[in-house]
């Protein structure tokens, strides 16, 4: 499979949780990861393989997989937190990189 | 603690090439599990993978760019280099570099450069 599909908007009410999926075929056979973007900003990796968060980031943050689907999770969601998530991965052959089309988080 | 910085002429004419550097600082280019990777995000759109190289020189290349992209390292000086050939307008886009971190069966970009906009534009 050659694609990562994302929903293209989520909202949360503040301090609630909200859960970002991505959903392909080669998901069965390689890890996700999940990196956030402000505007403006480059991506920052947020979540990496099983469920590894890097040095500095917030541990409302969790990651998780189930067959072909991953999901990100942010427990208790923070103003800070609105911004794009895109998830990647790579194809079935794992050979070509793949990221989701992008998930636009809104914090209400 | 790894520092990444693009820079490359902000505007090309289309069907020229494009010709990017990163430069690295503060970390090795010489681990084998390091990829050095060119990604890219059209203004209001998602981010693309253009290619990686590793520290030996293999390249690993988006097969959807059709082979207009190649990406060279430079340990000696610190530096990869991506070209882009045959533009259009369709190639407009802030283009990344980026550290990837490969394992067996998972991967992840830490640190990325701060991104540089390229317009292809007559």
């Amino acid at each position: 499979s050659s694609e990562l599909t994302q929903d293209p908007t989520v909202s949360v009410a503040l301090g609630q949780t909200a859960r970002i999926t991505c959903q392909g075929d080669s998901l069965r056979l390689f890890y996700t990861s999940w990196y956030q973007q402000k505007p403006g900003q480059a991506p920052v990796v947020v979540i990496y393989g099983k469920n590894n968060r890097p040095l500095g980031i917030p541990d409302r943050f969790s990651g998780s997989a189930s067959g072909n689907t991953a999901s990100l999770t942010i427990t208790g969601a923070q103003a800070e937190d609105e911004a794009d998530y895109y998830c990647h991965s790579r194809d079935s052959s794992g050979a070509v990189v793949l990221f989701g089309g992008g998930t636009k988080l809104t914090v209400l | 603690q790894v520092q990444l910085q693009e820079s490359g002429p902000g505007l090309v004419k289309p069907s020229e090439t494009l010709s990017l550097i990163c430069s690295v600082s503060g970390g090795s280019m010489t681990s084998h599990n390091y990829h050095w990777a060119w990604i890219r995000q059209p203004p209001g759109k998602g981010l693309e993978w253009i290619g990686s190289i590793d520290h030996s020189g293999s390249t690993y290349n988006n097969p959807s760019l059709k082979s207009r992209a190649t990406i060279l390292v430079d340990t000696s000086k610190a530096q990869v280099s991506l070209k882009l050939s045959s533009l259009t307008a369709a190639d407009t886009a802030v283009y990344y570099c980026a550290r990837a971190k490969v394992a067996a069966t998972l991967d992840w970009f830490d640190p990325w450069g701060q991104g540089t906009l390229v317009t292809v534009s007559s």
